[in-house]
């Protein structure tokens, strides 16, 4: 049961643009949102991470945008660089706090 | 600070055999949670340990076990090894204070084969 979906699977994008990765999510009972950078033989690493009584956070050149009622968010990356390339997963916990859900996560690409 | 260490990081098994993986945690840590990872897709919850109890179990079958020792290390045993147990297995360790969130940091990992 994938309870957060997240899209696009991948994305290619000129060094500079603004890639966005969007999550939707289904259990209400979720109240905090991080986001997860993982490149290739490595664990995912915390990148930034919001609660749902925000609407915007923003961390550097990494940006989420939430919508409550619409039960989504996204990652947005400014100036992206080609060290920015990797996969991205955005993930949500519950108030227990001791499971992670993620989403399929999105490969992305910052061509140079 | 040491981060979180896995070994070992390859694993060869044969189908129907028993593994153990293990995880030290982050200097300080006491809670460790173990994710699997099967290629191209999110990591998926398995348990976590708290003061070496189980503090939440996943959508897996029971002959997924762990251990948490008082030093906060743990392991991971997977019993009767099936084709579909091949995956990165991830072990994430944090200091639960109480608060609603306590950030997780994971390790490099250990890619497990089952032949």
């Amino acid at each position: 049961q994938q309870q957060v979906k997240q899209s696009p699977q991948s994305l290619i994008v000129q060094k500079g643009g603004i890639p966005i990765i969007n999550c939707a999510y289904e259990n209400t009972a979720f109240d905090y949102f991080p986001w997860y950078q993982q490149f290739p033989g490595k664990g995912p690493a915390l990148l930034i991470a919001i609660r749902p009584d925000v609407s915007e956070k923003k961390e550097g050149r990494f940006t989420i945008s939430f919508n409550k009622s619409a039960k989504q968010f996204s990652l947005h990356i400014m100036d992206s660089q080609p060290g920015d390339s990797a996969t991205y997963f955005c993930a949500a916990i519950n108030n227990a706090g001791n499971m992670l859900t993620f989403g399929g996560g999105t490969r992305l690409m910052v061509k140079p | 600070e040491t981060g979180v260490t896995q070994s070992p990081t390859h694993l060869i098994k044969t189908r129907g055999q028993q593994v153990t993986l293990r995880c030290s945690s982050q200097s300080g840590h006491n809670t460790v949670s173990w994710y699997q990872q099967a290629l191209g897709q999110g990591p998926q919850f398995i348990f976590q340990y708290y003061r070496e109890e189980e503090n939440g179990r996943g959508n897996f079958p029971p002959r997924f076990s762990g251990l948490q020792f008082p030093n906060y290390s743990s392991e991971l045993n997977v019993n009767a090894l099936e084709l579909d147990d091949s995956a990165l297995y991830l072990c994430a360790s944090s200091l639960k204070t109480g608060g609603p969130y306590n950030e997780q940091f994971f390790g490099p990992g250990t890619r497990l084969t089952v032949l």
